[in-house]
């Protein structure tokens, strides 16, 4: 079945610089991305998404990029701040059934 | 727009009684709602999808009979935690999804502790 891979487990960076999250899938009829941020005991909250047909999205200090030969996509978000720091999930799905599979998630820190 | 809520937020339960978590859609009509299940510092884990008039399809591993799922309106979808056990406790979150629409939204989630 689908499989989504996310490294690395934890993220620790200072404030200001550039965390990257890396996941991969294995089905290679995926055709949708989204990132969710997480804080402990609340909701996953989608921060940005991707689509197939698209290879990079941004979003002020967010941004994303999809890799289908490789079914590599990442997270990547510059200037970091210290209310960036959560638990960070990436996901994959395809158009059939909509499920969303979910990577292993990063703790990302941002020390101040 | 696009709320979603869960009722309640957090219950406590004694082994072997039955607990019913509902999931709202409160300003779209959401035409498949699913189920997830996360436990501490893990990912979340689809337990089913829930369509509205049919039956849920449910994910390997997870059994029908002890989740049962009713997803009986456009808004409306309940999972029914039966004769609940210790190792059931974890944060129950919904999803739902609108009509030709990836996004999911998702609801606040439930604390079950059974004891």
């Amino acid at each position: 079945g689908e499989n989504v891979e996310q490294h690395p487990s934890t993220l620790s960076v200072q404030e200001g610089d550039s965390a990257v999250i890396k996941c991969t899938y294995s089905d290679s009829a995926s055709n949708y991305f989204p990132w969710y941020k997480q804080e402990l005991g609340k909701r996953p909250q989608l921060i940005i998404d991707i689509r197939s047909n698209v290879g990079e999205k941004k979003d002020q200090r967010i941004a994303v990029t999809l890799n289908k030969t490789a079914k590599h996509f990442s997270l990547h978000i510059t200037e970091t701040q210290p209310e960036d720091s959560a638990v960070y999930f990436c996901a994959a799905s395809r158009g059939a059934t909509n499920k969303l599979i979910f990577g292993t998630g990063t703790l990302l820190a941002v020390q101040p | 727009g696009a709320v979603v809520s869960q009722h309640p937020s957090w219950v406590i339960c004694k082994s072997g009684t039955s607990v019913k978590i509902e999931c709202r859609s409160l300003d779209f009509q959401a035409t498949t709602m699913f189920w997830y299940r996360q436990f501490p510092k893990q990912s979340l884990m689809l337990m089913a999808t829930s369509n509205e008039g049919s039956k849920a399809t449910y994910e390997q591993g997870v059994e029908k009979d002890k989740f049962l799922i009713n997803h009986a309106s456009l808004t409306l979808s309940t999972l029914t935690v039966t004769s609940a056990h210790p190792e059931d406790s974890s944060f129950y979150i919904c999803s739902a999804m609108g009509p030709g629409r990836n996004e999911q939204f998702f609801g606040p989630g439930t604390r079950l502790t059974v004891l």
